[in-house]
């Protein structure tokens, strides 16, 4: 499940800094949303969901904003660590019968030691 | 480990061939995903089926083709491969409406 060499947007940070990674999704009638960590070699893990009754949430060290507005997704990461490296997917869901995710094109994070 | 399994891990075929990607769900997961990650589209959607029936279809290609099985594994058939076929192939499970998905280590096929 590795993602070297995809040509994404990529976050440099320091190790112990916060993280703030943004996403812009595509369908305003979207109901609910999920941010995934994909490490090399493995496939997408779930971090966090928000609903879009909602405008945010928070989980161990990571928090999910929601602004429906202008259709905008954050996750914040505190205290970013080297296993937080990864690249990070939002995701949405739209209220239609299929009940499937639809992906961001996601970010790189690097955390520099 | 997210309890999805997924064969085989690689593959090299060439162009003009076809092959099957498999896949076995979460226990007790009713629903099955494909995506294809490339790297220049993300993770695109190609076809969801639940509990046997083909619920939602993507950007999947005439060329590709699934099905979900009594057992609930499903397979993904890939044929007349080009070269852009070369991906990761994921199969995800859930077993809610609106939930989770959980994602198998993917299938990376190399098509020569």
């Amino acid at each position: 499940g590795e993602s070297v060499g995809l040509h994404l947007p990529t976050l440099s940070v320091q190790e112990g800094d916060n993280s703030i990674i943004n996403c812009a999704y595509s369908n305003s009638a979207s109901d609910y949303f999920i941010w995934y960590k994909q490490e090399s070699g493995k496939g997408p893990q779930f971090i966090i969901d928000i609903r879009s009754n909602m405008d945010k949430r928070q989980g161990q060290r990571v928090t999910v904003l929601l602004n429906k507005t202008v259709k905008h997704l954050s996750l914040q990461i505190a205290a970013t660590q080297p296993g937080d490296s990864a690249v990070y997917f939002c995701a949405e869901n739209t209220p239609d019968r299929s009940y499937k995710l639809i992906f961001g094109s996601g970010t790189r994070l690097l955390v520099r030691p | 480990d997210s309890g999805v399994t997924q064969t085989p891990k690689h593959l090299i075929t060439a162009t003009g061939q076809r092959v099957t990607l498999r896949c076995s769900p979460r226990s007790g997961d009713l629903s099955v995903y494909w995506y294809q990650q490339s790297l220049d589209q993300g993770l695109q959607f190609l076809i969801q089926y639940y509990n046997g029936e083909e619920r939602a279809k993507g950007n999947i290609l005439e060329r590709f083709s699934a099905q979900q099985f009594p057992d609930l594994h499903s397979e993904l058939n890939l044929s007349s491969l080009e070269l852009g076929d070369s991906a990761l192939y994921f199969c995800a499970s859930g077993n809610q409406n609106i939930g989770e998905l959980f994602f198998g280590e993917g299938s990376r096929l190399t098509v020569l």
